[in-house]
């Protein structure tokens, strides 16, 4: 079955614990990007990758990091997590830079 | 950055009317897509415009590439409980970075 799964889920951390919220497709899509979801915001984009080692800055990408070693692979990095970035993640994939992403089912993060 | 206007922000409908939704930019764009969100899931892909005056359907969905490549219209006849869920019309941005941007989301709520 064609997916995108995210992991974890659910996480509730303290400020300042670094974590990583791994993403993985099984398409072999070349696009991938990440997105955070906040009420009345709609989603916004935080990185996006072209392709294996190419990564770029999406629309709020401070406090983030990314890599993209793999192809199947997208990790998100949030190397010293603080309260605003509560928030619900969405890793999305694509076969090539068209829009018609396919989504994971979400990471609900709550930083404390 | 970049803006999308979903309007209205959410809608509270009985079972079986029918419902519109649009999406507004300061920006021309050459591709209108339509997402769905159910409670709980990741967005899905609903239907993608590609030309300006385009008119697709999806079952009860209709969508619309508006003429101006400004806007972009969402109908849904005959509502039934299965349509509730967040709305979002997105579109990529065609010059400069490869990010796609979404609305803010049409929030449908049906009473049975």
């Amino acid at each position: 079955e064609a997916q995108v799964t995210q992991n974890p889920r659910y996480l509730i951390t303290v400020t300042g614990k670094k974590l990583t919220v791994t993403c993985s497709q099984n398409m072999n899509h070349e696009y991938m990007s990440w997105y955070r979801q906040d009420p009345g915001l709609g989603l916004r984009q935080i990185y996006y990758s072209m392709n294996v080692e190419v990564t770029d800055k999406g629309d709020v990408p401070e406090g983030y990091k990314v890599s993209r070693k793999e192809k199947r692979n997208f990790p998100l990095i949030l190397e010293s997590p603080s309260p605003n970035q509560t928030s619900l993640y969405f890793c999305a994939s694509s076969r090539r830079y068209l829009g018609e992403l396919f989504f994971g089912e979400g990471s609900r993060l709550t930083v404390l | 950055g970049q803006q999308l206007n979903q309007s209205p922000q959410s809608m509270f409908i009985q079972e079986g009317e029918d419902v519109s939704m649009n999406c507004t930019s300061s920006s021309i764009f050459n591709t209108w897509l339509w997402y769905k969100q159910d409670p709980g899931e990741g967005p899905v892909l609903l239907i993608a415009l590609y030309k300006a005056g385009e008119l697709t359907s999806n079952g009860r969905l209709t969508a619309q590439f508006g003429i101006t490549r400004k806007d972009s219209f969402l109908n849904i006849s005959a509502s039934i409980p299965s349509d509730v869920g967040i709305y979002f019309c997105a579109g990529p941005i065609i010059q400069g970075a490869q990010k796609l941007v979404f609305g803010q989301g049409t929030r449908l709520t049906i009473n049975p």
